[in-house]
């Protein structure tokens, strides 16, 4: 199994533009979701699908801040505009939900995001 | 408001010994409960869930649950020094019904 794919690895930017971070979560797997870590924050759930669907949203920061996923093998988070303090390492995590007990989350390698 | 609580540390523990991490957590309805690994510069990976009251053991990890005073724990033994990295404590209320919230973590130190 190839795991959950992130891309790109690291991403510099100015201040202003647009930021795409992609995710291929691991085939079969229902559930995705989009953290953000910082050293001051830890790990914040962004948002997260299930079947595609966007489920919660209610830790996206900001209106700049987007998230789709047009099919069960594709997820994108935007920023728009960016700005200094969205730098951050983005983790795109995926998982399968047998039953009514949370399961693992299995996370991509992450995109490490500078916004100078 | 869900919270996940742990000490930053750094937690330095001797090669061998057992190391102790300690997790809790506020909302009373929590079911699931998870320890990860992360390393510096890595994505965190799953050493451990446990659902239910009581110890859990995987090896040279035991996990332990305390439902009623909402505590969680991870005990390494032997530890190593490839042990040495932040330990992450997830919690989730059960069948998907959120994402896993987080504490910070707790740095340990393995020293040789």
């Amino acid at each position: 199994d190839a795991g959950v794919i992130q891309s790109p690895r690291h991403e510099v930017t100015e201040m202003g533009q647009e930021v795409t971070l992609r995710c291929k979560p691991i085939s079969g797997h229902d559930y995705l979701f989009w953290y953000r870590q910082t050293m001051m924050r830890g790990l914040e759930l962004l948002i997260y699908f299930n079947n595609n669907v966007p489920i919660d949203d209610s830790g996206m920061p900001e209106d700049r801040f987007s998230a789709k996923m047009p099919n069960a093998s594709f997820s994108t988070l935007k920023i728009q505009p960016s700005e200094p303090r969205d730098s951050a390492v983005y983790f795109c995590a995926s998982s399968f939900v047998p039953g009514p007990l949370s399961s693992p989350l299995h996370f991509g390698n992450g995109t490490r995001l500078t916004v100078t | 408001q869900k919270e996940v609580e742990q000490n930053s540390g750094p937690l330095s523990v001797p090669e061998g010994a057992i190391a102790s991490l300690n997790c809790t957590y506020s909302d009373r309805v929590s079911q699931s409960f998870f320890w990860y690994r992360q390393y510096s510069g890595k994505s965190p990976e799953l050493i451990m869930s446990i659902y239910s009251n009581g110890d859990k053991e995987d090896g040279r990890f035991t996990a332990q649950l305390n439902k009623a005073s909402q505590y969680v724990s991870l005990l390494i033994r032997d530890s190593q020094p490839s042990d040495s990295a932040t330990y992450l404590c997830a919690v989730g209320l059960g069948g998907g019904a959120d994402g896993l919230t987080f504490g910070k973590g707790t740095h340990l130190i393995i020293q040789p």
